[in-house]
């Protein structure tokens, strides 16, 4: 089946600096890709979508300048939490779309626990 | 926003029991999916039910599909052990390409 990696697992870094989290698809062309956030025992949230090569879309509440996406190539997007904060201590995950890019066509990667001190 | 609303939040059940755990959802669908996922890991995809099927099974799951209610179910049959997880059920957003997840349900199976 198709693969979707994360990159770091875990990141610890202190208030105010910047984390980079990288979501490649290992075997497959991932014309969309997604990113979530899971706050402990809860739901994951959609934060936004990005289409490779255009700008992400955000959903309401997500600040797109905190939250920067990136999805240059087919198998690489990159969300970097600007300006960190303990409040952005969370699990996030992404997930990756071919084809023709349909909703249930998800691969997710296994997350990014960050925590920020 | 949240799409799905499981319940119960959490199950507790004896190994050999069956789990059964609900979803309901507030728009037209295409498709509702199921998901397990591990403490503090990512998602496991468990299966599909498209918005004209009514039932579908795969090994010790079966998802039941109720559009006119706008629920969904899914049961898992002689639990075990390591089916220990919080499960989720989703459905596309509106725009039809994301996944809205909803609130899960905690299930555990003591051994």
């Amino acid at each position: 089946g198709a693969v979707v990696s994360q990159h770091p697992s875990r990141v610890i870094c202190k208030s105010g600096t910047s984390v980079k989290i990288e979501c490649r698809s290992l075997d497959f062309q991932a014309t969309t890709m997604f990113w979530y956030r899971q706050f402990p025992k809860q739901s994951l949230m959609l934060m936004a979508t990005s289409n490779e090569g255009s700008k992400a879309t955000y959903e309401q509440g997500v600040e797109k300048d905190k939250f920067l996406i990136n999805h240059a190539s087919l198998t690489l997007s990159t969300l970097t939490v600007t300006s960190a904060h303990p409040e952005d201590s969370s699990f996030y995950i992404c997930s990756a779309s071919g084809g023709a890019g349909g909703s249930y066509e998800q691969y997710f990667g296994p997350g990014t626990r960050l925590t920020v001190t | 926003s949240q799409q799905g609303e499981e319940d119960p939040q959490a199950l507790s059940i004896q190994e050999g029991e069956n789990a059964t755990m609900n979803c309901s959802y507030k728009t037209s669908i295409n498709n509702l999916q199921w998901y397990r996922q591990n403490s503090g890991r990512g998602l496991v995809h468990l299966i599909l039910i498209r918005s004209n099927e009514r039932e579908k099974h795969s090994g010790r799951l079966r998802v039941t599909l109720d559009t006119s209610k706008k629920s969904s179910s899914l049961l898992i049959t002689a639990s075990r052990a390591a089916d220990t997880a919080s499960y989720f059920c989703a459905t596309a957003n509106q725009a039809g390409t994301a996944l809205i997840f909803g609130k899960g349900t905690t299930l555990s199976v003591s051994s």
